[in-house]
């Protein structure tokens, strides 16, 4: 049971448009974190929110933490080929140790 | 932000022979350092978790005696693929947190391990 579950697996866009990632949880997080992950290397940490309806703004990259800190998206406006990658979220869960990784959005921008 | 590295990057043996994989955190001391396997198109999957200075912890279904892990000081975590064989074929990367309680997690920039 993947504990979150990221939509959609797959993503194939032109350049110039916009999308949005969704990472989902029955389960509370105590922060959620977004990576990007590089064909043959290793994940490159984006962000992490900790508050309930946090916004936080990275250039062309908007990433939301839901109220009830269950689920978070990631936008992108205007997508560019330098955004091709593995979109990696995982989570805290209170009381945890372990982080708990969904299974990723593979995106790719064509040119 | 925190840097983690690892070496070597590529590694090509022959079944049966055993491999060791380092990952240093080269700017922080990480009390906890974690090992992934990746298999091609797929998300990570955790093997390990290494505190210094005692027993690795190891997730269901990961043989220890298979992988063996030592986390000998704060900077410098290895993972031993003993008697390897083809199976054994992953992207292996490691993290590490930069002090307790962080949350998040900095990744070294994975092996790739092909047994032939």
């Amino acid at each position: 049971t993947q504990l979150l579950e990221q939509s959609p697996q797959f993503l194939s866009i032109q350049e110039g448009e916009n999308l949005t990632v969704y990472c989902n949880s029955s389960s509370v997080f105590s922060s959620l974190q977004w990576y990007r992950q590089e064909p043959g290397e290793g994940p490159v940490l984006l962000v992490t929110v900790v508050t309930g309806g946090e916004v936080k703004k990275l250039k062309r990259l908007t990433f939301q933490f839901g109220d009830a800190r269950k689920d978070s998206s990631l936008h992108i406006t205007a997508a560019q080929p330098g955004d091709t990658g593995l979109y990696l979220c995982a989570g805290g869960r209170t009381g945890g140790f372990k982080t708990i990784f969904g299974a990723g959005t593979r995106l790719f921008v064509k040119a | 932000g925190a840097v983690v590295s690892q070496h070597p990057s590529r590694v090509i043996c022959k079944s049966g022979t055993s491999v060791k994989i380092e990952c240093r955190s080269l700017d922080f001391q990480a009390t906890t350092m974690f090992w992934y396997r990746q298999f091609p198109k797929q998300s990570l999957m955790l093997m390990a978790t290494s505190n210094e200075g005692s027993k690795a912890t190891y997730e269901q279904g990961v043989e220890k005696d298979k992988f063996l892990i030592n986390h000998a000081s704060l900077t410098l975590s290895t993972l031993t693929v003993t008697s390897a064989h083809p199976e054994d074929s992953s992207f292996y990367i490691c993290s590490a947190r930069d002090r307790k309680g962080a949350r998040e997690q900095f990744f070294g920039p994975g092996t790739r391990l092909t047994v032939l």
